[in-house]
């Protein structure tokens, strides 16, 4: 079945990096987008932005642009989100997701915790 | 960037009842609207694609309609696991996606 398969939990200092990945099975991973979505606790759900894995070509939300980035491995079928310059309000869970218009499905979620 | 308003922010409902959410767009999304599901601690659940489609194996008491700015999601009979939190999310303006704030569905 498909399947996104998301890394673990991360707590990270203020000012740091993370960098979440996002393992897929079941469809030919170069064959859609993977877009990313976080969730800040008890908050809706914020778009982040999108990869294709096919060309790697990207674009972000205008809030994350200059601290995103979205990459791909397509030998592993992986793609990756790495949030830099880290503060408490990126505390949150942050979710990959396969794009056909849609999102279906959705990883697990990985919680990235920012704390002093 | 297109706003997407939902309503309420909280619905309680007897199980059994029917429930019935609101979805509205800031300009028009054609039927470029999709419905999702989140249950506490769990990933978001795509419930309906094109406004009106059921994903696979969402059950029949699920029903989506609405084109342009104005949408709804209905649930005809609810049931114990219907109580969730519900988003709306617009896919007209590519890449630019853009969610509702979500409507809680709470047991009366």
């Amino acid at each position: 079945q498909v399947q996104l398969v998301q890394s673990g939990a991360e707590v990270k200092k203020p000012g740091a990096s993370v960098k979440v990945s996002c393992k897929a099975s079941g469809y030919t991973f170069t064959s859609y987008d993977i877009n990313w979505v976080r969730q800040a606790t008890g908050q809706g759900l914020e778009w982040m932005g999108w990869m294709n894995p096919n060309s790697g070509n990207t674009g972000y939300a205008q809030k994350f642009q200059g601290r995103v980035t979205m990459t791909r491995n397509t030998s592993i079928s992986t793609a990756y989100m790495e949030l830099s310059s880290l503060r408490s309000e990126d505390t949150a869970v942050y979710y990959c997701a396969r794009e056909g218009g849609w999102f279906d499905p959705w990883g697990q979620g990985t919680l990235v915790t920012v704390s002093s | 960037e297109i706003v997407m308003t939902q309503s309420p922010a909280t619905l309680s409902v007897s199980p059994g009842e029917r429930a019935t959410l609101s979805c509205r767009a800031s300009q028009s999304v054609s039927s470029n609207l999709a419905w999702y599901q989140q249950k506490p601690g769990q990933a978001p659940r795509l419930l309906i694609y094109g406004a009106s489609t059921r994903a696979t194996g969402i059950p029949a008491r699920f029903s989506g309609s609405g084109s342009g700015t104005e949408f709804t999601l209905t649930i005809s009979s609810l049931q114990s696991e219907d109580f969730a939190v519900y988003y709306c999310q617009q896919y007209n303006n590519w890449p630019q996606y853009t969610f509702g704030q979500g409507t809680k569905l709470e047991i009366k």
